[in-house]
């Protein structure tokens, strides 16, 4: 079974700059979720995804941040404007429900400079 | 919402019982207690959940205490490949319907000597 894929792998850019992810879930997996993991830090949920609808962003900051997911299956998060304190992995996973396992990526590790 | 505490490190030798531990006081009746691990360079990955009982898989077992303010992660045999940050999260229910929200903390560092 395929895993969640992720891309890029890494990224580094200049502040101010814009910079996008993009997620390929497990098939069939109805939840998908981006994470921000600071170095030394657990992951913090940005945004939750079910189908095509969100959940959950509380903690996105929506004056920068943006996520969407086309037909309930890919994801693309970006950030625009970036800023130094954005340098972190992110990460995204998907689940089959609400209530099961999550599936993580890789992650974006990225850097602004 | 409830938090976790863990232990910021742990050191085990290979081949020997691993066992971490988790505070979370403030756990609620609905709240779901998960076990997720990360190795380095990699996203986390799911290694156990539980309510109340006591739970076992392939990976690992999970002991919860009577009152559920505690729990503990056992690892039977570690070996180097358990190198990993542990975290102890609990999943709470969020809004209305079906929705649960995983709150993590900063895990445990686990090395393991060989």
């Amino acid at each position: 079974e395929a895993g969640v894929a992720q891309s890029p792998r890494y990224k580094i850019i200049e502040k101010r700059q814009s910079v996008a992810f993009w997620c390929n879930p497990i098939s069939g997996h109805a939840t998908l979720y981006w994470y921000q993991q600071i170095l030394g830090q657990g992951p913090k949920l940005l945004i939750q995804f079910q189908n095509n609808g969100v959940v959950d962003d509380s903690q996105l900051p929506k004056d920068r941040f943006s996520a969407e997911r086309l037909k309930g299956v890919d994801s693309t998060l970006k950030i625009q404007p970036a800023k130094l304190e954005d340098s972190a992995v992110y990460l995204c996973a998907s689940s089959p429900g609400q209530y099961e396992k999550l599936f993580f990526g890789s992650g974006t590790q990225l850097s602004v400079l | 919402d409830a938090k976790t505490t863990q232990p910021n490190s742990m050191e085990s030798n290979e081949e020997e019982p691993v066992h971490l531990p988790c505070n979370h006081s403030t756990i609620s009746g609905t709240d779901y207690i998960h076990w997720y691990r990360q190795l380095p360079s990699q996203g986390p990955e799911y290694v156990i959940h539980g309510l109340t009982s006591n739970v076992n898989n392939r990976m690992a077992s999970l002991a919860i205490a009577e009152d559920r303010k505690s729990s503990t992660l056992i690892l039977h045999r570690a070996t180097l490949r358990d190198a990993a940050v542990y975290y102890c999260i609990l999943s709470s229910p969020f809004r209305a319907g079906n929705n649960r929200k995983l709150i993590w903390g900063l895990g445990t560092s686990l090395a393991v000597n060989p």
